[in-house]
């Protein structure tokens, strides 16, 4: 099946820096993919479509130069949180949809905290 | 109001119960519908996925989706401990769009 791996796992950071996490599509290529924010006991929570070669299109609320979106290749999608707060502690899953499937695939989640 | 609303629960049910999770929404554009299990502090697992109206069935699991109440379930026989995970139902418009998921439904099967 369609697999999706995120990295790192989980990230622990100062306030004030910037984090990079990185979505990849192992085994298909991936012109669009999902990045989602989850809260503790709330559900998914888009934040932006990222588009292979094209900006990302981001939802209502969500800061798109705080929260950097890159998809420079079919495989690869990456999401900055640049200038880190506590408040952006969080569980970030990022999705991919194979080619003419009607489906996306999650990846394992990375957990960012924020000191 | 939510487009798609569902019992957060928590729900509690002794091992080989059958199990009923649902959800309603109110876009009728919707015509794909998935439902996906997560894990504590995983990213969640496509279960199953329905295309407009009727029942599809894949092992122990059944998703049945009725557009005309705008109401999906999805049904889990001989539950098992394994399958305690929170249960997100999802839709979308189109194969190609964005998804409106629920907010999950907690599952705890007890041995």
């Amino acid at each position: 099946g369609a697999v999706v791996s995120q990295h790192p796992s989980w990230v622990i950071c100062k306030s004030g820096t910037s984090v990079k996490i990185e979505c990849r599509s192992l085994d298909f290529q991936a012109t669009t993919m999902f990045w989602y924010r989850q809260f503790p006991k709330q559900s998914l929570m888009l934040m932006a479509t990222s588009n292979e070669g094209s900006k990302a299109t981001y939802e209502q609320g969500v800061e798109k130069d705080k929260f950097l979106i890159n998809h420079a290749s079919l495989t690869l999608s990456t999401l900055t949180v640049t200038s880190a707060h506590p408040e952006d502690s969080s569980f970030y899953i990022c999705s991919a949809r194979p080619p003419g499937a009607d489906t996306q695939y999650f990846g394992p989640g990375t957990r960012l905290t924020v000191l | 109001q939510k487009e798609v609303e569902q019992d957060p629960g928590p729900l509690s049910v002794p091992e080989g119960a059958i199990v009923s999770l649902n959800c309603t929404y109110s876009n009728s554009a919707f015509q794909y519908f998935m439902w996906y299990r997560q894990y504590s502090r995983k990213g969640p697992e496509l279960l199953m996925y329905t295309y407009s109206s009727g029942n599809k069935e894949d092992g122990r699991f059944t998703a049945q989706v009725d557009k005309s109440s705008k109401y999906i379930s999805l049904f889990i026989r001989d539950s098992q401990p394994s399958d305690s995970a929170t249960y997100l139902c999802a839709m979308s418009g189109t194969n190609a769009g964005k998804s409106t998921f629920g907010d999950g439904t907690t599952l705890t099967v007890k041995p």
